[in-house]
């Protein structure tokens, strides 16, 4: 499944805490996105990134957080969860086509 | 923005006959449409997808069809199988600009033994 994990594959946390999750990629692939999905919504965009410390906002980025220090890896971070964040979430990479390819999801419980 | 709409949110259809799932989208400079498909409890995968420069792609029982005047795409599958049973999702993008991609909201097929 082109060489794409997140972490953790679960979480359950509470209001107001941070968390960070993580998505890996060993295809060496130029663009990683982060999108959430809700029942009803689809997919949405959170953030995506277009190369090291090249960051941009999706469609619904409010409340969130990235980071791209390496190829390989990007983070995503609640700096103070909420119960709205309540969501599974879904790594996808790209390049050089505009083919996504998604990892296996985070999902994440904000009591 | 881009917006994408996705029609029918569900669909029911018995084993052999086909299935039709429609999509619009509102930019005309979106030239990529790839189409996913999501079985329950596990990530999309990508099963076919056009570009704006061919109007029809077929992958043996999938089809996708592009008409970019009405701005809307269409995937076609034939011979429904009940392993097809999944949550479709349409997508509009640009090649050159792939983190701009919307989605549309998923079709929820059922294919009846």
């Amino acid at each position: 499944d082109a060489g794409i994990t997140q972490s953790p594959r679960h979480k359950v946390t509470e209001t107001g805490t941070p968390v960070t999750l993580r998505c890996h990629q060993t295809e060496n692939h130029r663009y990683m996105y982060w999108y959430r999905q809700d029942p009803g919504h689809g997919l949405r965009l959170i953030h995506y990134s277009y190369g090291v410390k090249d960051t941009d906002k999706g469609e619904v980025s409010d409340g969130y957080s990235v980071s791209r220090s390496k190829t390989e890896d990007f983070l995503l971070t609640l700096e103070s969860a909420t119960s709205s964040q309540t969501s599974v979430y879904f790594c996808a990479i790209s390049g050089p086509g505009p083919e996504q390819f998604f990892g296996p999801g985070t999902r994440l419980t904000v009591l | 923005g881009e917006n994408v709409e996705q029609h029918p949110s569900t669909l029911s259809v018995q084993e052999g006959d086909s299935a039709v799932i429609k999509c619009t989208y509102s930019d005309s400079a979106s030239n990529y449409f790839p189409w996913y498909k999501q079985e329950l409890g596990k990530r999309p995968q990508l099963i076919i997808d056009i570009r704006s420069n061919v109007g029809e792609k077929k992958d043996q029982r999938i089809a996708v069809t592009l008409n970019k005047t009405a701005k809307h795409f269409s995937l076609h599958i034939t011979e429904t199988q009940p392993e097809d049973s999944a949550v479709y999702f349409c997508a509009a993008s640009s090649v050159t600009n792939a983190g701009k991609s919307t989605f549309g909201d998923g079709t929820t097929l059922t294919v009846k033994p």
